[in-house]
């Protein structure tokens, strides 16, 4: 199946910091990466959909001048936690699917990164 | 606002025994319902992709039906393996992937 990289897979920072996190489709080009943030016990909130080559749509509620994203390549997309508090602790994963394989189609993941702000 | 449920939240099994989840959503503006499975300190790997009313799909010991029509979907696995123990996500798809909050399964030998 298709390989989708994150990393780091843990990180801590310090408050007020920024942190970059990576997201790459290693055997697919992938138009489309979402991001997504995972609340313990809960289930996987979209944060917003990432689009190469142009502006990421956010879900209400997401600041956009927070979480940066960009989407430079057809194989890279990167989430920026800006100015990060200890409220931005938590799990973040990342998804592409294969559009060329169609609408209906599984997402693949990457493994997840795990934020704690200090 | 649109929802995803899952049930039960969690589920502890002895090997072999048979078992399912259920997975409710929206029965409107549906295109397709999504089945993952999410091993602890791995990647989410997905089981299958469902669209048609009347579905039924296997790989394994594992299998799923779906009704769009009253918007619920089940996933049965039978004969329970310690391997299997996961957390088990459903997610709909009407635009964007919206996710249930997963049931946690624990098979013990």
């Amino acid at each position: 199946g298709a390989v989708v990289s994150q990393h780091p897979s843990r990180v801590i920072c310090k408050s007020g910091t920024s942190v970059k996190i990576e997201c790459r489709s290693l055997d697919f080009q992938a138009t489309t990466m979402f991001w997504y943030r995972q609340f313990p016990k809960q289930s996987l909130m979209l944060m917003a959909t990432s689009n190469e080559g142009s502006k990421a749509t956010y879900e209400q509620g997401v600041e956009k001048d927070k979480f940066l994203i960009n989407h430079a390549s057809l194989t890279l997309s990167t989430l920026t936690v800006t100015s990060a508090h200890p409220e931005d602790s938590s799990f973040y994963i990342c998804s592409a699917r294969n559009h060329y394989r169609g609408m209906n189609t599984e997402a693949f993941f990457g493994q997840g990164t795990r934020l704690t702000v200090v | 606002i649109l929802n995803v449920e899952q049930s039960p939240q969690s589920l502890h099994v002895q090997e072999g025994d048979s078992t399912n989840f259920t997975c409710s959503f929206p029965s409107s503006n549906f295109y397709a319902l999504h089945w993952y499975r999410w091993e602890t300190a791995k990647s989410p790997e997905a089981l299958f992709v469902m669209t048609l009313n009347g579905d039924e799909k296997k790989k394994g010991r594992i299998s799923a039906t779906l009704n769009t029509k009253e918007g619920y979907s089940y996933l049965y696995i039978k004969g329970s393996q310690p391997e299997d123990s996961a957390t088990y996500l459903c997610a709909y798809q009407g635009g964007k992937l919206i996710f249930g909050q997963g049931t946690e399964l624990s098979v013990k030998p």
